[in-house]
């Protein structure tokens, strides 16, 4: 039982690089997240998918883009990355209503 | 805005003593209310939720949780920590109104175990 798979978990850019985080949860959640947490801040949304089909912003999304592939899969892109984007990334997901699991978390270095 | 408060960093505490973590929330109505916790270079695990009722919460590892909506609080609480306790904790709060729901966390309070 996997519940919220994120690949890759470490991952270091050079400033203006591209890449995509990959999450994949097998849960048949309907709802999908992508949070940013950064020390002393918590975790912050970036974005949020409700349902298949729809991607809404969060609190911090200058700079990402995402697609909801399909229900089980949430993707965040960087087109360019810049090192304020350094941070752990965690995917979650949730049955409507209910309560939000997390994958273990990627972390991103951008230098 | 709604917003959740964690007032404490930073706690030590001694092993086998008790331990509480203070979280406050604002929000217009009493929304689902949950605790993580997150260990060095893990993901998070969730500890205990509440929705409604029983305002007394239990968790895993021992942990409980209050909810006090007088005082807009939901505190967790453990008679006797151990020293694999030692982690940050997460306080967290969703309104789902409507169709979009997201979580609110806490800023995080990092939990100290003395010998």
């Amino acid at each position: 039982n996997a519940g919220v798979t994120q690949t890759p978990k470490f991952q270091v850019l050079k400033t203006g690089q591209s890449m995509t985080l990959q999450c994949a949860q097998d849960m048949n959640h309907n709802s999908m997240y992508w949070y940013r947490q950064d020390p002393g801040m918590g975790l912050r949304l970036i974005y949020y998918s409700a349902s298949e089909g729809t991607t809404d912003k969060g609190e911090v999304p200058n700079g990402y883009n995402v697609s909801r592939l399909n229900k089980r899969e949430f993707s965040l892109r960087l087109e360019s990355a810049a090192p304020s984007q350094t941070s752990v990334y965690f995917c979650a997901s949730s049955p409507s209503g209910n309560t939000i699991y997390f994958g273990e978390g990627s972390w991103l270095t951008v230098v | 805005a709604q917003s959740v408060t964690q007032p404490d960093i930073h706690i030590t505490v001694s092993e086998g003593a008790s331990l509480e973590l203070r979280c406050n929330y604002s929000y217009g109505a009493t929304p689902y209310l949950f605790w993580y916790v997150q260990s060095p270079g893990q993901g998070l695990q969730l500890l205990l939720k509440y929705f409604s009722g029983d305002t007394l919460v239990q968790g895993i590892k021992g942990f409980e949780a209050e909810f006090k909506r007088s005082q807009s609080s939901f505190n967790l609480r453990k008679p006797s920590v151990h020293w694999s306790d030692a982690a940050e904790y997460f306080c967290a709060a969703v309104n789902y109104g409507g169709s979009q729901g997201n979580l609110i966390f806490g800023k995080g309070t990092k939990l100290s175990v003395k010998p």
